[in-house]
């Protein structure tokens, strides 16, 4: 069974753009999660989405937001890029409720 | 909330010898565990998940964890170290509270292997 993908796996982007991430999480599974990864704040939940709906949010600023399709691929968008949004998105899905995360290999964003 | 402590930033180890990483929770009821290795610019692979019977968890490339209950501990080992095993180390418990069933994370160690 195939793993988690997520493309792009990088991206340069300057402050002000905006960017979308998209997350194909393994065939059956339908949750999706995605955190954000940074040396100095580590791995932080952003949000999940279950069934096309958001499930669970962290604690971020409007910028970021995300979507799930039927199909249980997901996308994440970031508006207005800042400086401090260079970070290793990951994206993580899993089959059921309290049930293992398994991750994708991430996407590296860099924002000059 | 739950929460979850790695004490340890760093661990250096030489090839060979043993390693332990520590782990411990705070959670209300019996957790569901988990360690996860991550390689540098790569995703978190899972290494092991103790969700109930044996406390001791065998998981991949020789790694096993024990659950101790009464210590709240979740402990990471492996008899004898590889250079290939020098990665960050993630212990995470959940599921969460209150509906929400996204683990909670450590913040990582990082291990070096000395040859």
């Amino acid at each position: 069974k195939a793993g988690v993908t997520q493309t792009p796996r990088y991206l340069i982007k300057t402050r002000g753009q905006q960017v979308t991430l998209s997350c194909s999480p393994i065939s059956g599974h339908r949750s999706v999660s995605w955190y954000q990864q940074t040396p100095g704040q580590g791995l932080q939940f952003l949000f999940e989405y279950f069934s096309e709906t958001q499930r669970n949010k962290g604690n971020f600023p409007g910028r970021f937001s995300g979507r799930q399709f039927s199909n249980s691929r997901s996308e994440m968008n970031v508006s207005t890029l800042e400086l401090g949004d260079s970070a290793l998105y990951l994206c993580a899905s899993s089959s059921r409720d309290g049930d293992t995360q398994y991750f994708g290999p991430g996407t590296r964003l860099t924002v000059l | 909330a739950q929460s979850v402590t790695q004490p340890d930033i760093h661990i250096t180890v030489s090839e060979g010898a043993s390693l332990e990483l520590r782990c411990n929770y705070s959670y209300g009821a019996t957790p569901y565990l988990f360690w996860y290795v991550q390689s540098p610019g790569q995703g978190l692979q899972l290494l092991l998940k103790y969700f109930s019977g044996d406390t001791l968890v065998q998981g991949i490339k020789g790694f096993e964890a024990e659950f101790k209950r009464s210590q709240s501990s979740f402990n990471l080992r492996k008899p004898s170290v590889h250079w290939s095993d020098a990665a960050e180390y993630f212990c995470a418990v959940g599921p969460a509270s209150g509906g929400s069933y996204i683990p909670t994370f450590g913040r990582g160690t990082s291990l070096i292997v000395h040859p």
